[in-house]
């Protein structure tokens, strides 16, 4: 069974430039989420799907920032205009857990390698 | 703000050495998990701790939850080089949604 694919594995963009990340999740896994981690900092949530529903983004840091999940399958992450502090590594995971506020929260999240993007 | 405070931030030891690696918080976790991180790639779950006091064995990895389940442990007993790598813990934020992770323990184990 393929695992969670995201691309591209790194970027090298201008500032003022336009990226787009995409994830593929696991088949059949109806929750995806992206998570960043600055250098320097701890991976942070940024929001979370529940197919093609955005279940949760708070952890979005401004308006720059666009996810979309159509049909419910791959993710893309886009990031306009990209700014120096946009940098890091955007990693996508996904989960086939039902999305309920409980003990079990998120239950086990599968994550791709991530996406590294550096911003010049 | 929930937060999870990871100690040590850097560990170096040689094999067949035992360690333990803390993750704190002054906030009440309902869960919390590890996951360890090799380079170029994602985070992978090692275990999942629920219950206040619980104690959980992964071959010579063992975790503890705290009992007030604000804190927990990773022990490795006799480590290998093959453990090398960034361990994460992790735990689920209040809403239930989302983790909120540490910023790692990143472990070199040489032979």
């Amino acid at each position: 069974e393929a695992g969670v694919t995201q691309f591209p594995s790194h970027s090298v963009i201008e500032k003022g430039q336009t990226v787009t990340l995409r994830c593929d999740p696991i088949s059949g896994h109806d929750n995806l989420y992206w998570y960043r981690r600055v250098m320097g900092k701890e991976i942070k949530f940024l929001l979370h799907f529940v197919k093609e529903s955005k279940q949760d983004e708070s952890g979005m840091p401004n308006n720059r920032f666009l996810a979309e999940r159509t049909g419910g399958t791959y993710s893309t992450l886009k990031v306009q205009p990209a700014e120096l502090e946009d940098s890091g590594v955007y990693f996508c995971a996904s989960s086939q857990a039902p999305t309920y506020t409980g003990v079990y929260g998120p239950g086990e999240l599968f994550f791709g390698e991530g996406s590294r993007l550096t911003v010049l | 703000t929930q937060l999870l405070e990871q100690s040590p931030q850097f560990l170096s030891i040689q094999e067949g050495e035992n360690l333990t690696v803390y993750c704190n918080s002054s906030s009440v976790f309902s869960s919390l998990q590890w996951y360890r991180q090799e380079p170029g790639e994602g985070p992978v779950l090692l275990v999942t701790v629920v219950t206040g006091g619980e104690v959980k064995k992964l071959k010579r990895l063992t975790f503890q939850f705290g009992d007030a389940r604000k804190d927990s442990s990773l022990h490795i007993t006799a480590a290998q080089p093959g453990d090398t790598g960034l361990y994460l813990c992790a735990g689920v934020n209040q809403a239930g949604t989302a983790l909120i992770f540490g910023k790692g323990t990143t472990l070199s184990v040489s032979s």
